[in-house]
């Protein structure tokens, strides 16, 4: 079975401050991990992936996620956050075998303040 | 540029009744989906097509039907509609398995069930 858990419903940060949104995973095998965000009234759109290689992934926006193998995490951040970040991320993960399709988060709510 | 198109956009069902969520892509991916977003509750998979004729079952199918006749329409059927399936719908779809390509998300059906 796979599972992601991000732990913060909400994210608060302040324009021009770094940002981080956590995400943890559950997998069997080694896992694919994704970032999507979510703007109002609109469908998911894709960020950034882990498939291998570098743990550091640079994305979409500025965007970047590290994958931690030994805690299995894949926090979102961000070195300064723009206003226009605001939106609802959504971590998803899937085993590195087979067809099993992806699996969500509960998502996380990004809002930056001016 | 259309890309994956789902109509329609809003709609009202009085219990009992039923409907179908169109959804169309036109990029040639073989993977398509549908997912029911409730607030705080994330995305959850309802059905998923490898490929025309072939549907499998997600995380959520009961009350919901679909078929996959061409390789760009991807329709969802509701039967007997229940309040509990009060949600926005989203359709996506992917060249090849989600393992290493990413999905591609319509703009979303809210449907309210009264």
């Amino acid at each position: 079975a796979q599972s992601v858990a991000q732990p913060e419903d909400q994210v608060n940060v302040a324009e021009g401050n770094p940002l981080t949104v956590k995400c943890t995973y559950s997998v069997s095998g080694n896992p694919y991990l994704f970032w999507y965000v979510q703007y109002p009234n609109r469908g998911l759109q894709f960020l950034l992936k882990y498939i291998t290689g570098d743990n550091l992934v640079k994305g979409s926006y500025g965007f970047e996620a590290e994958f931690n193998k030994s805690q299995t995490s894949f926090h979102l951040k961000k070195p300064s956050a723009l206003v226009s970040d605001s939106a609802l991320y959504f971590c998803a993960v899937v085993r590195n075998s087979g067809n099993t399709p992806l699996v969500f988060g509960k998502g996380t709510r990004l809002s930056v303040i001016a | 540029n259309a890309g994956v198109t789902q109509t329609p956009k809003f709609r009202i069902l009085k219990i009992g009744q039923s409907m179908t969520l169109q959804c169309t892509q036109d990029m040639n991916h073989n993977y398509m989906y549908w997912y029911r977003q409730d607030p705080g509750m994330g995305l959850k998979l309802i059905y998923y097509s490898v490929g025309a004729g072939i549907t499998d079952k997600g995380e959520v199918p009961n009350g919901y039907n679909v078929s996959r006749s061409t390789t760009e329409d991807f329709p969802l059927r509701l039967e007997l509609a229940a309040p509990s399936q009060t949600s926005v719908y989203f359709c996506a779809s992917s060249y090849q398995a989600p393992v290493k390509n990413i999905q591609y998300f319509g703009a979303g059906t809210r449907l309210s069930v009264l």
